[in-house]
């Protein structure tokens, strides 16, 4: 079975600019999380998507946004980017048992 | 406030040491205690722990849940250089959310 699959890895993007970061989610998994962690703040919960709907919402700016399609598999997308959202965006599943599984995560780096 | 603190911070051993790492939790509508290990890449899942005093067990690594107290442990017995990384505990809300503790650096030298 596949793990919690992320693209892209590693991307690096000019202040102003906005990006679009996706997540697929292990098979049959239909709980998708994103978090970010930088090294002076940690993991940080962004928001959660269960069945296309946003169950939960972390204390970011509205620049920070997301979207689950019908198959599963989300999107975050960050506008008007800043230096201080360099970081690394990971995406996690959760299974009916609700242990999370992380994926491999996409680093960001703003310029 | 939802708040997880872990403890220490950071951690040097040597190979064959046993070491206990700590995790204190607040998380409103609380539902599990989470524990990843993280090298240079995500986080990996360890253990999840629902109820007071189970201990759960994975070759030298073990961990127990303290819901009176609202902590958790970690030990990881006969250490080895491979376990050089960080630690995360996390509480997980009945909402899904999961709350990291700062985590604990973990350094073992042969």
């Amino acid at each position: 079975k596949a793990g919690v699959t992320q693209t892209p890895r590693y991307l690096i993007k000019t202040r102003g600019q906005q990006v679009t970061l996706s997540c697929s989610p292990i098979s049959g998994h239909r709980s998708v999380s994103w978090y970010q962690q930088t090294p002076g703040q940690g993991l940080q919960f962004l928001f959660e998507y269960f069945s296309e709907t946003q169950r939960n919402k972390g204390n970011f700016p509205g620049r920070f946004s997301g979207r689950q399609f019908s198959n599963s598999r989300s999107e975050m997308n960050v506008s008007t980017l800043e230096l201080g959202d360099s970081a690394l965006y990971l995406c996690a599943s959760r299974d009916t048992g609700n242990t999370i599984y992380f994926g491999e995560g996409s680093w960001l780096t703003v310029v | 406030e939802d708040k997880v603190v872990q403890s220490p911070l950071s951690l040097v051993v040597h190979e064959g040491d046993t070491v206990t790492l700590n995790c204190s939790y607040e998380v409103t509508n609380f539902r599990s205690l989470l524990w990843y290990k993280q090298e240079k890449k995500a986080p990996t899942f360890l253990f999840m722990l629902t109820s007071s005093g189970i201990e759960k067990k994975s070759g030298r690594l073990s961990s127990i849940l303290d819901k009176k107290e609202l902590f958790s442990i970690l030990n990881i017995t006969a250490t080895q250089t491979g376990d050089s990384a960080i630690y995360l505990c996390a509480g997980s809300s009945n909402t899904g959310k999961l709350i990291f503790g700062q985590g604990t650096t973990l350094q073992v030298k042969p």
